[in-house]
């Protein structure tokens, strides 16, 4: 079946650090994978996504690339700031029949001090 | 314009007494979809819809666990005979079609406790 794995969290950085959240899935067929973050307070809402091996999808100075080769979708951000603590959530929705449902990994607190 | 709504934000309810979740999703998205949150499962897909049909009910976890969807718009989530385990964040998302690669709108949730 369909999973995602992430890292364990919580992470704890300080301002301005670098930020890595690993991921890394096992899919049928060829899977579409998400990034979804989930402010304090609010919902789910998508943070970036990449359809196909190689793409590299980005969205407010978050990057994640997907490996085909290593099947992983690991999130970076050169610098993180204080707004940016949260909780993220790495997801595929894989071919075949699954009408676009998504798998979510466990999700990975992020706090950043200022 | 107007994201996805669900009512109520909150629901504490006693065991055993049914409850009915509802959902608003974005005018003119055909797929919608349920899913749930807990402390000890994570984030599980529940059922999809496309239009009023439910291809995909795989996720539900006990026949308690119906779903239903009228006009290609509004969804219910009934829960009967309520047990403390039900007791979650019940999400609903909507996109404009049950493709792989749409987006999916989240509402805020209903927060479900059973006592």
């Amino acid at each position: 079946g369909n999973s995602v794995t992430q890292m364990e969290g919580p992470v704890t950085l300080s301002e301005e650090a670098f930020l890595t959240i690993n991921c890394t899935y096992t899919a049928t067929g060829y899977p579409s994978l998400f990034w979804y973050v989930q402010y304090p307070g609010e919902g789910l809402q998508l943070l970036l996504k990449a359809t196909k091996a190689d793409d590299k999808g980005s969205n407010k100075g978050f990057e994640a690339t997907y490996r085909k080769e290593t099947t992983s979708f690991h999130l970076e951000k050169g610098s993180v700031q204080v707004s940016d603590s949260a909780v993220y959530f790495c997801a595929l929705t894989a071919g075949g029949t699954s009408y676009g449902k998504l798998t979510f990994g466990q999700g990975t607190i992020l706090t950043v001090h200022p | 314009g107007a994201g996805v709504s669900q009512s109520p934000s909150n629901k504490v309810t006693e065991k055993g007494k049914d409850v009915e979740l509802r959902c608003d999703p974005i005018s003119g998205h055909t797929a919608l979809y349920w899913y749930r949150q807990s402390l000890g499962q994570g984030l599980e897909f529940l059922i999809y819809f496309q239009g009023n049909s439910a291809p995909d009910k795989s996720g539900l976890p006990s026949d308690r666990f119906s779903a239903e969807r009228t006009g290609g718009s509004v969804s219910t989530l009934t829960i009967q005979r309520t047990q403390q385990e039900d007791s979650a964040v019940y999400l609903c998302a909507s996109s404009p079609s049950g493709g792989t690669t749409y987006e999916q709108y989240f509402g805020p949730g209903t927060r479900l406790t059973v006592t």
